[in-house]
């Protein structure tokens, strides 16, 4: 069965330095993988996914993600953070059935 | 938005009570799910419907049952609740059940066990 773990419970940065919210899966084929970001009283907003083709998918928000098949990861990250990225993210990986998703990083940035 | 919306936002019950949450997608999908977001764990799959068909449910406890009428909505009827079950429940959508496409979820609704 597939799973991710996200090791961070919760990560610190300064506003307009870069931000990493780490990712590691575990699957028995080709990993579809995702990034979802969840604001206070909102449900999940989609941020960017890889399916397949180049190993740096970019997306909402000036965010990023590197696949990494030897390592099996998938790290989020931004180059300069803004507190409005605040918020707590899920990593998630998919397979022909449903969608499993991490504990979650609650990523705080600070004026 | 993202063209998901649940009802109601927030919702306080006894444990002999029963409720019902509601679920509406107006985005055109053909799957919808049911997650369970307790404080400190993993999103819970609950149940997964492909073209109006439960194709999943992952050992939920009776007392919750789901209800999909049509494609475009979502139900889980709630009866004789325990405490434990307080938690925010997320409804989301999917053009299909396939793992290439990302899920779209409503706000939520925060749920209250007394």
């Amino acid at each position: 069965a597939q799973s991710v773990a996200q090791p961070e419970d919760q990560v610190n940065v300064a506003e307009g330095n870069p931000l990493t919210v780490k990712c590691t899966y575990s699957v028995s084929g080709n990993p579809y993988l995702f990034w979802y970001v969840q604001y206070p009283n909102r449900g999940l907003q989609f941020l960017l996914k890889y399916i397949t083709g180049d190993n740096l998918v970019k997306g909402s928000y000036g965010f990023e993600a590197e696949f990494n098949k030897s390592q099996t990861s998938f790290h989020l990250k931004k180059p300069s953070a803004l507190v409005s990225d605040s918020a707590l993210y899920f990593c998630a990986v998919r397979d022909i059935n449903d969608m499993r998703f991490g504990a979650g990083t609650r990523l705080t940035v600070k004026p | 938005e993202t063209g998901v919306t649940q009802t109601p936002r927030h919702l306080v019950m006894g444990m002999t009570n029963k409720k019902s949450l509601k679920c509406e997608q107006h985005l055109g999908h053909n799957a919808m799910y049911w997650y369970k977001q307790s404080a400190k764990k993993p999103l819970e799959l609950m149940f997964v419907y492909s073209l109006e068909e439960r194709v999943e449910n992952n050992s939920v406890p009776s007392r919750f049952s789901p209800e999909c009428p049509n494609s475009s909505h979502l139900f889980l009827h709630l009866h004789t609740l325990q405490p434990e079950d307080s938690a925010l429940y997320l409804c989301a959508s999917s053009p299909l059940r396939v793992a290439v496409h990302e899920q779209f979820f409503g706000p939520g609704t925060r749920l209250t066990v007394l």
